[in-house]
């Protein structure tokens, strides 16, 4: 099966900080998805991207689908953005049938 | 954006008994939902498509008579843990989408004891 590794696993900053996430992916995906799970578990969509960039705000996602990676971007980090961010990935015929990577667990001091 | 709600947020179950979990997508129809399962400090698992009108696929290692799902409706799919053991407790959610974006349900943590 597909593999999706996300790096680093845990990631401590101070407000304010900027900060790079990492998803690695081993087969061509037609679908991928950033998410950051909140600590009670609901899982909140930031980006749709199977290709390109795009920016909300302070964050922002490029992925480049002919090298099987995506960044994940957060810009002038907040407390509000700690918990864990997930990159998900689908392929095939199935569109929204995903595959996790393990998460990237944020916690942003004050 | 969509809707998906999950029904209840949290149970807590007798060794044995059987549980009931409710996904519904609230302003939209779904032909297909998926359910994972989540353990403690680790990602999300793949669990099953649950298709509606029809046998829901399970991933490998996922047994099928232990996890029971029914998509009856084109709103309404429904997880049954049977005989639920305490290696069973977890988080399930629930996902669907109206488009190419996936919607999560607010998930379900089950304790069994």
């Amino acid at each position: 099966g597909i593999q999706v590794e996300q790096s680093p696993p845990d990631l401590i900053l101070q407000e304010g900080a900027n900060s790079t996430l990492r998803c690695n992916f081993s087969d061509s995906v037609n679908n991928l998805q950033w998410f950051h799970q909140n600590p009670w578990g609901q899982l909140i969509n930031l980006f749709y991207i199977p290709s390109g960039t795009k920016q909300n705000g302070r964050l922002s996602a490029t992925t480049v689908a002919t090298e099987r990676y995506s960044l994940l971007y957060i810009s002038s980090s907040q407390t509000t953005d700690s918990g864990v961010y997930f990159c998900a990935v689908a392929l095939g015929d199935n569109f929204n049938k995903f595959y996790f990577g393990s998460g990237t667990k944020l916690n942003v001091k004050p | 954006g969509a809707v998906v709600s999950q029904h209840p947020s949290w149970v807590i179950c007798k060794s044995g008994t059987s549980v009931k979990i409710e996904c519904r997508s609230l302003d939209f129809q779904a032909t297909t939902m998926f359910w994972y399962r989540q353990f403690p400090k680790q990602s999300l698992m793949l669990m099953a498509t649950s298709n509606e009108g029809s046998k829901a696929t399970y991933e490998q290692g996922v047994e099928k008579d232990k996890f029971l799902i029914n998509h009856a409706s084109l709103t309404l799919s429904t997880l049954t843990v049977t005989s639920a053991h305490p290696e069973d407790s977890s988080f399930y959610i629930c996902s669907a989408s109206p488009m190419e974006i996936a919607f999560f349900g607010q998930g379900t943590r089950l304790t069994v004891v």
